[in-house]
């Protein structure tokens, strides 16, 4: 199993510009979710997914679009790249059972840069 | 607002010293876990306790989750240099969506020979 697979792993981007930061999972995981994580404030909620075809917003959704058309891909796309959105970004996915259960698993993340 | 606040924020010991890291809220989780993340890479469970009251050991580590499980400790004894990184608790909130997690912001824990 490759767990949890991000691509790519650095990105720099110029203001204004459009990409999608890609995602798969091949653990049959129905919980998906996309964090930014910046210097002091820990994993912040972008987007989340309990399954495919079903998305909803987490803390900081702005700026994001998120679409489940399979259990095992989730990107997360930024529509016009601002520098506030520098920031370091994990996947993760996880089942949605007991608390036992749902050890979320991260990817190794993607570094982005918006100049 | 945070919902889960970690505290220390940084953390600098010595090999051997004994050390404790707290998460509180004031909301009840069904279930809290603990992440340890290394530079570069992502964060990798360590426990989950879902008891009030639950002690779970790792090792050298304790984790102790509040008896209204509100809280959480992390208590590492005779503390070494591989114990560096950064510590995150998350937890699950009744009521939320299935697997849905709260992070606290971490603590980073540098542990010098």
């Amino acid at each position: 199993n490759a767990g949890v697979t991000q691509t790519p792993k650095f990105q720099v981007l110029k203001t204004g510009q459009s990409m999608t930061l890609q995602c798969a999972q091949d653990m049959n995981h129905e919980y998906m979710s996309w964090y930014r994580q910046d210097p002091g404030m820990g994993l912040r909620l972008i987007h989340y997914s309990v399954g495919a075809g079903i998305t909803d917003q987490g803390e900081v959704p702005n700026g994001y679009n998120v679409s489940r058309s399979t259990t095992e891909d989730f990107p997360l796309r930024l529509l016009s790249a601002a520098p506030s959105q520098t920031s370091v970004y994990f996947c993760a996915s996880s089942f949605t059972g007991t608390p036992l259960d749902n050890e979320q698993f991260f990817g190794p993340g993607t570094r982005l840069t918006v100049l | 607002t945070q919902l889960l606040e970690q505290s220390p924020q940084f953390l600098s010991i010595q090999e051997g010293e004994n050390l404790t890291v707290y998460c509180n809220s004031s909301s009840v989780f069904s279930s809290l876990q603990w992440y340890r993340q290394e530079p570069g890479e992502g964060p990798v469970l360590l426990v989950t306790v879902v008891t009030g009251g639950e002690v779970k050991k790792l090792k050298r580590l304790t984790f102790q989750f509040g008896d209204a499980r509100k809280d959480s400790s992390l208590h590492i004894t005779a503390a070494q240099p591989g114990d560096t990184g950064l510590y995150l608790c998350a937890g699950a909130r009744r009521g939320s969506t299935l697997g849905r997690l709260y992070f606290g912001r971490g603590t980073q824990l540098t542990v010098w020979p």
